[in-house]
């Protein structure tokens, strides 16, 4: 089973449109972070939450954490062809590892 | 400022050979992680390492196995290659400050086993 669920698996869209890509979990998190990765290289992080219900912004791209701290999601507002990558959701509970979903696969089209 | 550094970048290996994955970071973090990444699958961890001389299994250590000599380096070894190897593997250091993980992340190693 997989402790991080990221939906949608797939998205494609225009250019200037706004998109919402969420993970969710059955577990709390103490924190959950976001990354994305672009095509032959490593996860970049994005953003780190920590509080239950904190919202973050960096440019178009805002995040949030759920009030429980179970899911989050990535919103970004007129998307372009450079947002295009994978984006992956990661959680940590207590001290063990971060974990990872499977990740949402963007694809923004000029 | 390498930041993690990740050797070769590609490599092609016969079934039963062994190779070992190179891994260096340059900031001083005291965990060091190793990642697959199977198309579709996200990341799995496979061995995690919380200073020189502590290492740990992850969700999928079966064929590996990791040293850490010291801070910087974290090498993961592969034992008789088996086609499932093939895989991206990512290698990670983390800084840890006030309960909060940021991680930064190699470029990746392409491994085909054929």
């Amino acid at each position: 089973t997989q402790l991080l669920e990221q939906s949608p698996q797939f998205l494609s869209i225009q250019e200037g449109e706004n998109l919402t890509v969420y993970c969710n979990s059955s577990s709390v998190f103490s924190s959950l972070q976001w990354y994305r990765q672009e095509p032959g290289e490593g996860p970049v992080l994005l953003v780190t939450v920590v509080t239950g219900g904190e919202v973050k912004k960096l440019k178009r791209l805002t995040f949030q954490f759920g009030d429980a701290r179970k899911d989050s999601s990535l919103h970004i507002t007129a998307a372009q062809p450079g947002d295009t990558g994978l984006y992956l959701c990661a959680g940590v509970i207590g001290n063990t590892p971060l974990v990872f979903g499977k990740g949402t696969r963007l694809s923004v089209i000029a | 400022n390498a930041g993690v550094t990740q050797t070769p970048k590609f490599r092609i290996l016969k079934i039963g050979q062994s190779m070992t994955l190179q891994c260096t970071q340059d900031m001083n973090h005291n965990y060091m992680y190793w990642y697959r990444q199977d198309p579709g699958m996200g990341l799995k961890l496979i061995y995690y390492s919380v200073g020189a001389g502590i290492t740990d299994k992850g969700e999928v250590p079966n064929g590996y196995n990791v040293s850490r000599s010291t801070t910087e380096d974290f090498p993961l070894r592969l034992e008789l290659a088996a086609p499932s190897q093939t895989s991206v593997y990512f290698c990670a250091s983390t800084q840890y400050s006030g309960g909060v993980y940021e991680q930064y992340f190699g470029p990746g190693t392409r491994l085909t086993v054929t």
